[in-house]
């Protein structure tokens, strides 16, 4: 199993550029999320999806939008990519809540720069 | 609310001797808590995790965690730091808010082990 992947892996974004970043897991998850990291501050949810053709907000969606076409792939697009947004992101899996199984398993992250 | 304080944001250690992360959280009710460790430029792995079983937890690579719910801790220790071991590791609260379990994270503590 590969577990959950990430493309692309590094990337550098002119302001106002727009980009896709791919997540895709092979563990038949229900739940998948995309957080980003900026130093100092752990990881923040940006958008999360308990299904197929579902999406949430998380705690930092503005300026991002998301979707879940397939059940095994999650999309996280910037349609006009500003420098504030450079950071790394990771996606994560996981099974429905349910005490005992409620760990998310993380994608190795994208590294975006944003000029 | 839930929150989660590690207390150092830097430790560094002597290869061979003891490390000890400290963590610090706040919940409302019984929580689950893990420890994930990030080596660089890498993904987020899961060490360990508690969620109201036994409150000495043991994980992945010599590390364990002991939960004190009199002292609101999850301190994650390991008796002899290896060259390996040198990372960031994020203490981690889980509360279930709009239909996912939602991870709450601390700022992390970056670790480094000299020879």
């Amino acid at each position: 199993n590969a577990g959950v992947t990430q493309t692309p892996k590094f990337r550098v974004l002119k302001t106002g550029q727009s980009m896709t970043l791919l997540c895709a897991q092979d563990m038949n998850h229900e739940y998948m999320y995309w957080y980003r990291q900026d130093p100092g501050m752990g990881l923040r949810l940006i958008h999360y999806s308990v299904g197929e053709g579902t999406t949430a907000k998380g705690e930092v969606p503005d300026g991002y939008n998301v979707s879940r076409l397939k059940k095994q792939n999650f999309l996280l697009g910037l349609e006009s990519a500003a420098p504030s947004q450079t950071s790394v992101y990771f996606c994560a899996s996981s099974s429905p809540p349910a005490r005992g199984h409620n760990e998310q398993f993380f994608g190795p992250g994208t590294r975006l720069t944003v000029l | 609310a839930q929150s989660v304080t590690q207390l150092d944001s830097h430790v560094s250690v002597s290869e061979g001797t003891p490390v000890l992360l400290r963590c610090n959280y706040s919940s409302s009710y019984s929580p689950s808590l893990f420890w994930y460790v990030q080596h660089p430029n890498k993904g987020l792995q899961l060490l360990l995790k508690y969620t109201s079983a036994a409150t000495l937890v043991k994980g992945i690579n010599g590390f364990e965690a002991e939960f004190k719910k009199s002292e609101t801790s999850f301190h994650l220790t390991k008796p002899s730091a290896h060259m390996s071991d040198a990372a960031e590791y994020f203490c981690v609260v889980t509360t279930f808010s709009g239909g996912y379990n939602k991870l709450i994270f601390g700022a992390g503590t970056r670790l480094a082990v000299h020879p």
